[in-house]
């Protein structure tokens, strides 16, 4: 079964931190993988989407990367603020069927 | 201003009724989806559409009903036959038909309360 995981479930650290949110999956054989941003009862906003045959993107103080081989992508966030407290969810579209598999989020809260 | 618009955004139901959840989109996009949110999981998809008048099951359709008569729209029904209907529903679109290989974009999302 394909699954993707994001481990933790939940993070907290003080605001200037630079961080990393992880987010594994099972099947190395993708086609993208999207980060999301969720906001407490919002839809998402699509931060970065990486294609197959890229290694990384990067979007303002976000970094995204992708490593197929290792089954796992991270998304970097430099000096964070406390703006940027929300749930951060990643998906990944399979090669075999096209299908959008989804992590169920980390949450991030960065402490003033 | 481009975007996806879903309504309502609060929606309380009674045991037994049907109710339908409103999506729009104005992305001139082909493709639409919903997903059902539920706390502390993944974002599951209830149906999808590539094309207009043409849609097809999500892992979760039991007890939902979909229409896509026009492009802009994908209107969504829970049915009493959903047993367990409060959740967070999210729809979505991507460019391009055939397979969901776009970038997704979604809208606010339509809270579900079963009274």
């Amino acid at each position: 079964k394909q699954e993707v995981t994001q481990i933790p479930a939940a993070l907290s650290v003080p605001e200037g931190e630079n961080l990393v949110l992880n987010c594994s999956f099972t099947d190395s054989a993708i086609y993208n993988l999207q980060w999301f941003r969720q906001d407490p009862g919002k839809g998402l906003t699509s931060l970065l989407l990486i294609q197959s045959s890229q290694r990384e993107q990067t979007s303002g103080r976000l970094n995204a990367s992708l490593d197929k081989s290792s089954g796992r992508s991270t998304l970097y966030i430099a000096a964070s603020q406390p703006g940027d407290s929300a749930t951060y969810l990643c998906a990944a579209v399979m090669d075999s069927n096209y299908q959008l598999i989804w992590g169920a989020g980390t949450k991030l809260i960065i402490k003033p | 201003d481009g975007g996806i618009t879903q309504s309502p955004k609060y929606l309380f139901r009674k045991e037994g009724q049907n109710v339908t959840l409103s999506c729009e989109q104005n992305l001139n996009h082909d493709a639409m989806y919903w997903y059902r949110q539920d706390p502390g999981q993944g974002l599951r998809l209830i149906y999808y559409s590539q094309i207009v008048n043409d849609f097809q099951k999500g892992d979760i359709a039991e007890g939902y009903s979909v229409s896509r008569e026009k492009k802009e729209s994908f209107p969504l029904t829970v049915t009493s036959a959903q047993k367990n209907p409060t959740a967070f529903y999210l729809c979505a679109s991507s460019i391009g038909q055939g397979t969901p290989l776009g970038e997704q974009f979604f809208g606010p999302g339509t809270r579900l309360t079963v009274l």
